[in-house]
């Protein structure tokens, strides 16, 4: 599976937005790109996926680049409930390949 | 509540001995996947069934790993022979069949193994 590469954490005050960024200068053609995110002592939560064009859901927003090789995940104004570890996941197959993720804090 | 349920929640043992988790999954989805979690990483994969036919197993499934899901419907998750590196949380996930479709996860199980 191609990799994707994001910052460890990121900080962001409380009503905000939010912009997490994702590299996947190796993705393909076919590969879609995901994002989950996983609260603390929770199983992973979906949030929202895409293939080439902008996507909006009532979670988050997902901007994607042109070139397909780099995306933005949008939490329009975060809340405290946002605080979490976010995975950016290029789904080529039908597992999903975790990497890290961004641990995202809300400063209130 | 309809999610992804997992059963025990927790679960501590002694080294060398085994164990078995449970996963129902949501009703109508068709894809089961099981996950491990160490901490501080993301969840890797283990083996995921469409129906009852398992499709696919990662090299860290080891022979002392099995996983059923007998009759299309709740899976099992056995360990033989616990060491203590087993310890972490166990996940499952359930899909409609695609890989377009999302992913529902459950609350996992963690295994402590002494």
């Amino acid at each position: 599976d191609a990799k994707t590469t994001q910052p460890n954490s990121m900080e962001s005050n409380e009503e905000e937005p939010v912009h997490l960024p994702c590299n996947h200068s190796t993705i393909s053609g076919t590969d879609y790109i995901h994002w989950y995110r996983q609260l603390p002592s929770q199983g992973p939560e979906y949030v929202i996926h895409g293939l080439t064009s902008n996507v909006n859901n009532r979670m988050a927003s997902l901007a994607i680049a042109e070139d397909r090789k780099s995306s933005t995940l949008i939490l329009h104004r975060a809340t405290l409930r946002d605080a979490a570890v976010y995975y950016c996941i290029l789904n080529g197959n039908e597992k999903l390949t975790f990497g890290t993720g961004t641990r995202l804090t809300i400063i209130p | 509540d309809t999610g992804v349920s997992q059963d025990p929640r927790h679960k501590i043992t002694k080294r060398g001995q085994n164990v078995t988790f449970r996963c129902d999954p949501i009703s109508e989805h068709n894809r089961l996947y099981w996950y491990r979690q160490t901490l501080g990483q993301g969840p890797e994969f283990l083996t995921y069934f469409q129906n009852e036919a398992q499709l696919e197993k990662s090299r860290l499934l080891s022979d002392r790993f099995s996983a059923e899901r007998p009759k299309g419907s709740f899976s099992t998750l056995e360990i033989q022979r616990t060491e203590q590196g087993d310890s972490a949380m166990y996940l499952c996930a359930s899909s409609l069949g695609t890989r377009y479709n999302e992913q529902f996860f459950g609350p996992g199980t963690r295994l402590t193994v002494l």
